[in-house]
C-alpha cells in the first residue's frame, strides 16, 4: 500500500539550518504537505508542493521535490527555539492524507 | 474565525462505553475527515467525507461510524469503546473535491480531542 517514512528525530544548534527528509511511495500524488505540531496542539499547515515542481520557497521555508525519487525535503534556515516541534510529511493520495510517523525537530543553543 | 472545532478536549471512559466526538467547521468546506494519532505512528485515517450524505472509510474504521447530514458537521461515534481506541483524534476539513473525488487541497485540522479508554 501507499507509505510515507521519514526519519523520528533531528538535533540542531540554533542558527543552523535543519533538513527534514521524507521519501513516499504514491506516484500519482498531486501535492506533498509539510505539517508542524507542537506539543498539545493540533497540525499546522507549514507549506505544500504541487507534484510538478521541483522547489517551493515560502521565507525560512525551503521544500525540495524529487519525484523520480519519490523524495520529499524540508530545509529551515536559521532554525529557532520556537521551531522545536513535530514536522509530518503527507502525500495527497486519492481521498486522503497519508502521513509520516513524524520527526522531532530539536533545537538546542 | 472558528475554522475547524472539536469538543470535546480530553475525554475518559470505561470499556464498553459509547460516546460521540464533535466536528463542525464554518468554511463551508467540502471535504472532512477524521484521523487518530498514536506514538510512532503518524496520522491514519478514519472515515470522510466528500460532501453532505457521502461517507466512505479510510484505513482503520472498525469500531467507529459516522455521518454527515449537514456541510458543517461530521461527527465521529465510538460504538463500544474499547482500550485499543485510546488516542488523540484530530478532524480536518478541505475545500473542496477536485476531479475524480481527490482532496487535492490543504487540510485544516481541528485542535484534537484527546481520548482515554480504561
Amino acid at each position: 500500500g501507499e507509505d510515507v517514512e521519514q526519519s523520528l528525530f533531528l538535533s540542531v544548534r540554533e542558527g543552523d539550518s535543519s533538513v527534514i527528509n521524507c521519501t513516499y511511495t504514491d506516484s500519482s500524488s498531486t501535492y506533498l504537505y509539510w505539517y508542524k505540531q507542537e506539543p498539545g496542539a493540533g497540525l499546522q499547515l507549514l507549506t505544500y508542493i504541487f507534484s510538478n515542481m521541483d522547489m517551493k520557497q515560502d521565507q525560512r521555508l525551503t521544500v525540495l521535490l524529487n519525484k523520480k525519487d519519490k523524495h520529499l525535503s524540508l530545509r529551515i534556515a536559521d532554525t529557532q527555539t520556537g521551531d522545536s516541534a513535530i514536522y509530518f510529511c503527507a502525500s495527497g493520495g486519492y481521498n486522503k492524507l497519508i502521513f509520516g510517523a513524524g520527526t522531532r525537530l530539536a533545537v538546542h543553543p | 474565525n472558528a475554522g475547524v472545532t472539536q469538543t470535546p478536549k480530553f475525554q475518559v471512559l470505561k470499556t464498553g462505553q459509547s460516546m460521540t466526538l464533535q466536528c463542525a467547521q464554518d468554511m463551508n468546506h467540502e471535504y472532512m475527515s477524521w484521523y487518530r494519532q498514536d506514538p510512532g505512528m503518524g496520522l491514519r485515517l478514519i472515515h470522510y467525507s466528500v460532501g453532505a450524505g457521502i461517507t466512505d472509510q479510510g484505513e482503520v474504521p472498525n469500531g467507529y461510524n459516522v455521518s454527515r447530514s449537514t456541510t458543517e458537521d461530521f461527527p465521529l461515534r465510538l460504538l463500544s469503546a474499547a482500550p485499543s481506541q485510546t488516542s488523540v483524534y484530530f478532524c480536518a476539513s478541505s475545500p473542496n473535491v477536485g476531479d475524480r473525488g481527490l482532496s487535492n487541497q490543504p487540510q485544516h485540522f481541528g485542535d484534537g480531542t484527546r481520548l482515554s479508554i480504561l
